[in-house]
C-alpha cells in the first residue's frame, strides 16, 4: 500500500501570502495519477489539480501543482479568503487502489 | 453536467446493514470508462476510499481496510442509473459522511462528487 504523508498538518497564513503544501509518497507514484482536492466545512471535496500539475476546470491560476516520483507540491500563490480549507492529495496506483493523504488544514493567521 | 446524489438512512443500528444509493443524473452509469466509487469521512477525519464499480459491473474494494472489505458490496443498477453500497455488521466506527464519486478510467481522479450523507451507527 502506498502511504501519502502531507505536511504540514496545519498551515497558518494571511490572505495575500503564498502557501506551499507537501505530499510525500512512501514509494514512487505516477504523476499522471496524483491529484489534489480542496474541502471546505460541510462540503464535498472539490477537484483542484490532476495529473500532478493540470488545473481542473474553473480553478484559478493561483493554484499550481508540481512534483514527481515521491514528492509533490501544491502551491497557492496569493491566498484569497476563500482558499482557507483542508487540502488532500490522492494517488491511484498500479494495484488499482486509491489512497488519500491525511490532509493539510490551511487556516487564517 | 453530471450530478450525483446519495440517499439512504441516516441512522443504522449496530450489527445491521448500512445501505446507500447514489443516483446519477446528466450521464449514464453504464457509459464507457467510468468508475463509480464510494468514499467515506469519519467526523473530523480524513477521506477513506471504500471501493468502486466499473461501468460494466466489475468491482474493486480497498484491501487496506480488511475489516471493511469483507463487509462491503457495491452494485450497479443501470435501469435506474444508480449504484449502491451495502456495508454489513456495522459498528460505531462506521459512522461517517459517505460520498459517491465518479472517475474516468484514463485519469482516475474524482471529477464529480455527491454532496455526501451522514450515517450514524447507534442504537
Amino acid at each position: 500500500e502506498i502511504v501519502l504523508t502531507q505536511s504540514p498538518g496545519t498551515l497558518s497564513l494571511s490572505p495575500g501570502e503564498g502557501a506551499t503544501l507537501s505530499c510525500r509518497a512512501s514509494q514512487s507514484v505516477s504523476s499522471s495519477y496524483l491529484t489534489w482536492y480542496q474541502q471546505k466545512p460541510g462540503q464535498a471535496p472539490r477537484l483542484l489539480i490532476y495529473g500532478a500539475s493540470s488545473r481542473a476546470t474553473g480553478i484559478p491560476d493561483r493554484f499550481s501543482g508540481s512534483g514527481s516520483g515521491t514528492d509533490f507540491t501544491l502551491t497557492i500563490s496569493r491566498l484569497e479568503p476563500e482558499d482557507f480549507a483542508v487540502y488532500y492529495c490522492q494517488q491511484f496506483g498500479s494495484s488499482l487502489q486509491y489512497t488519500f493523504g491525511q490532509g493539510t488544514k490551511l487556516e487564517i493567521k | 453536467q453530471v450530478q450525483l446524489q446519495e440517499s439512504g438512512p441516516g441512522l443504522v443500528k449496530p450489527s445491521e446493514t448500512l445501505s446507500l444509493t447514489c443516483t446519477v443524473s446528466g450521464g449514464s452509469v453504464s457509459s464507457g470508462s467510468y468508475y463509480w466509487s464510494w468514499i467515506r469521512q469519519p467526523p473530523g477525519k480524513g477521506l477513506e476510499w471504500i471501493g468502486y464499480i466499473s461501468y460494466i459491473g466489475t468491482t474493486n474494494y480497498n484491501p487496506s481496510l480488511p475489516s471493511l472489505k469483507s463487509r462491503v458490496t457495491i452494485s450497479l443498477d443501470t435501469s435506474r442509473n444508480q449504484f449502491s453500497l451495502k456495508l454489513s455488521s456495522v459498528t460505531a466506527a462506521d459512522t461517517a459522511v459517505y460520498y459517491c464519486a465518479r472517475a474516468i478510467g484514463s485519469s482516475w481522479h474524482f471529477g464529480f462528487w455527491g454532496r455526501g450523507t451522514l450515517v450514524t451507527v447507534s442504537s
